[in-house]
């Protein structure tokens, strides 16, 4: 059974103060990892897709990375707008699109 | 615009009433899928479509149908609603090339209480 597994469920940080979101997972074949924020009371917003290790992805103050078992999505001097719930999700190779959720890590950047 | 449509976005329902929670997208996607979000549980697949007339049940379909009779319709329906079933909805939808690439397009949500 493929599991997905967020670290921390919350953090605070304060404007400026880099840190890491970890997603941990397990799946027989990865097809792709995928990125996603999510704003309260918003449906899910698609940031990334990382398919083998050692690929790395950019969009502005986030970087994605990929290893055999984790991920880890990089904030760098994160600002109050990048506060939201960041998901994980996993795909495992095969026919069907069934992707695998963690779920997520709540963001507070505090100004 | 883009968008992925649902209706309703708030609806406070009982046990057995059937509804239909509809969802319509303008990007002339293949692919459209259903989840629900509960506390502790993230996102959790209900069903998708591939396209117009092929469905297949995700992680939790029971207690849930979904018909594709139109490229932009996707409708969930809760054919006798439990308690159980109280969860937030969402719709996505994506190309089908793109399916596999997680890119998907959700919905605002549909909040759904079962009394």
């Amino acid at each position: 059974e493929d599991q997905v597994t967020q670290s921390p469920e919350a953090l605070r940080l304060q404007e400026g103060e880099s840190s890491s979101l970890n997603c941990s997972y397990t799946v027989s074949g990865l097809r792709g990892l995928f990125w996603y924020r999510q704003d309260p009371g918003k449906g899910p917003e698609f940031l990334f897709t990382l398919y083998s290790a050692g690929e790395e992805k950019e969009k502005e103050r986030l970087k994605a990375t990929l290893t055999k078992k984790e991920s880890f999505l990089h904030i760098t001097a994160p600002k109050p707008e990048d506060s939201a719930t960041y998901l994980c999700a996993v795909q495992a190779a095969g026919g069907s699109y069934i992707p695998t959720f963690g779920r997520g890590t709540s963001l507070i950047v505090h100004p | 615009e883009a968008q992925v449509t649902q209706n309703p976005r708030y609806l406070i329902t009982v046990t057995g009433k059937k509804l239909t929670v509809t969802c319509s997208q303008n990007m002339n996607h293949e692919y459209m899928s259903w989840y629900r979000q509960d506390p502790g549980l993230g996102l959790r697949q209900i069903y998708y479509s591939m396209n117009v007339e092929v469905t297949d049940k995700g992680d939790v379909p029971e207690g849930y149908k979904v018909s594709r009779k139109e490229k932009r319709n996707f409708p969930l329906i809760l054919e006798s609603p439990s308690p159980n079933q109280t969860s937030l909805y969402f719709c996505a939808s994506s190309l089908l090339v793109q399916a596999g690439s997680g890119e998907l397009f959700f919905g605002e949500g549909s909040r759904l209480t079962v009394l």
